[in-house]
């Protein structure tokens, strides 16, 4: 398996403009997990999807954060309009929801809003 | 509501040494406990898990954690340490057994390894 894909590497953009950052699963996995990641906060999950629907968004920072989950195999993080603060490496990950099985992280996304 | 306490955010050891990296957890309920690794510019990868089976839990790459319920902690060890064991570790808690599958990762240990 490729793993859990996660795209751009790297996005830097200026303030105010739309960011989308893309991830897809591992096939056959039913969680979906956005995690943000920074120095001053540590590892933060954002938001996460079972069979494709939102479960817990309570650490989605503001309204300016959407996601979404339009089938099992790819969601996207959009940040419109994006800010300085919200820099930070943003992590996808995913699981398969049968007991306490593991959670596989992608590379994750490195953004810079200057 | 679940929480994770690393006792230092860098620890540095000379190769061949013992790693120990400390952490501490707070749950209300039976705990399942995570070491995840993460190196430079990756991903986080899982070391080991505590289900509730044994305690003395083996992972990948000579790691291994105890799970102490008197003392709340899940303390990640290594007998020797390596070059290649440079990278940041993190503890992580989730419910067990209920329906929340949300991990809580602690603030992460750097770990720096010298020759």
């Amino acid at each position: 398996d490729a793993g859990v894909i996660q795209s751009p590497r790297h996005e830097v953009t200026e303030m105010g403009q739309e960011v989308t950052l893309r991830c897809k699963p591992i096939s056959g996995h039913d969680y979906l997990f956005w995690y943000r990641q920074t120095m001053m906060r540590g590892l933060e999950l954002l938001i996460y999807f079972n069979n494709n629907v939102p479960i817990d968004d309570s650490g989605m920072p503001e309204d300016r954060f959407s996601a979404k989950m339009p089938n099992a195999s790819f969601s996207t993080l959009k940040i419109q309009p994006s800010e300085p603060r919200d820099s930070a490496v943003y992590f996808c990950a995913s699981r398969l929801g049968q007991g306490v099985d593991t959670q596989y992280f992608g590379p994750g996304t490195r953004l810079t809003v200057l | 509501a679940q929480s994770v306490t690393q006792l230092g955010s860098h620890v540095s050891v000379s190769e061949g040494a013992l790693v120990l990296l400390r952490c501490n957890y707070s749950s209300s309920v039976p705990p399942y406990l995570f070491w995840y690794v993460q190196y430079p510019n990756q991903g986080l990868q899982l070391l080991l898990k505590y289900t509730s089976a044994a305690t003395l839990v083996k992972g990948i790459n000579g790691f291994e954690a105890e799970f102490k319920k008197s003392e709340t902690s899940f303390h990640l060890t290594k007998p020797s340490a390596h070059m290649s064991d440079a990278a940041e570790y993190f503890c992580a808690v989730s419910d067990g057994g209920g329906s929340n599958y949300k991990l809580t990762f602690g603030k992460g240990t750097l770990l720096t390894v010298n020759p």
